[in-house]
């Protein structure tokens, strides 16, 4: 159980367009979703928190109009990198969290952007 | 400010042996952590779980334990093998809003 997937595991595109990542719990519903970027031999950084139905909340420094985050359903949100440059390549990484009161986040297998 | 690191950036150990990953965190207010183990190219797995009103929980060849007084959380790995190599992140959540503060990593390799 527990199972969070991610779609695509890999992408390549241009500078300036637009990449859209999925996040899906496969077997529970998801209050809350969150999504971290990583950068090589480095740490999870929290981007975003996001909440079925409600605005994403993001963290101090992202640019929350270039990193869209739409959280639809319990089981789906979606990170939209939008007008992607070459400093925007990393491994984006989504977690999710049970209905209220479970704590354990489930982590996703992570989706590597390379912007050329 | 506030935050979870590690005292060991890397950790090599032979296969058999015990291994002891260390993590020092800095919000006393803190009351849930977490390990998990990162593989090269894959998103992190959970391993163990501890809450705050504990000092010791175990799981199948992992322990972790959480030493309040000094704000040090480690896990200790059992007859390490080789597939438990991998990155090793400790994670602080602190209040309600479910918010994961990661450490650094500890990379294990494991010698045959």
């Amino acid at each position: 159980g527990a199972v969070v997937s991610q779609h695509p595991s890999w992408v390549i595109c241009k500078s300036g367009t637009s990449v859209k990542i999925e996040c899906r719990s496969l077997d529970f519903q998801a209050t809350t979703m969150f999504w971290y970027r990583q950068f090589p031999k480095q740490s999870l950084m929290l981007m975003a928190t996001s909440n079925e139905g409600s605005k994403a909340t993001y963290e101090q420094g992202v640019e929350k109009d270039k990193f869209l985050i739409n959280h639809a359903s319990l089981t789906l949100s979606t990170l939209t990198v939008t007008s992607a440059h070459p400093e925007d390549s990393s491994f984006y990484i989504c977690s999710a969290r049970e209905s209220a009161g479970k704590e354990t986040q489930y982590f996703g297998p992570g989706t590597r952007l390379l912007v050329l | 400010g506030e935050s979870v690191g590690l005292h060991l950036p890397t950790l090599s150990v032979q296969e058999g042996d015990n291994s002891i990953i260390n993590c020092a965190y800095s919000n006393s207010a803190s009351d849930y952590f977490i390990w998990y183990k990162q593989e090269s190219g894959k998103g992190p797995q959970f391993i163990i779980d501890i809450r705050s009103n504990m000092d010791k929980r175990q799981g199948q060849r992992v322990t972790v334990l959480l030493n309040k007084t000094v704000k040090h959380l480690s896990l200790q790995i059992a007859a390490t093998q080789p597939g438990d190599s991998a990155v090793y992140f400790c994670a602080e959540n602190r209040g309600s809003n479910y918010k994961l503060t990661f450490g650094k990593g500890t990379l294990l390799t494991v010698n045959p």
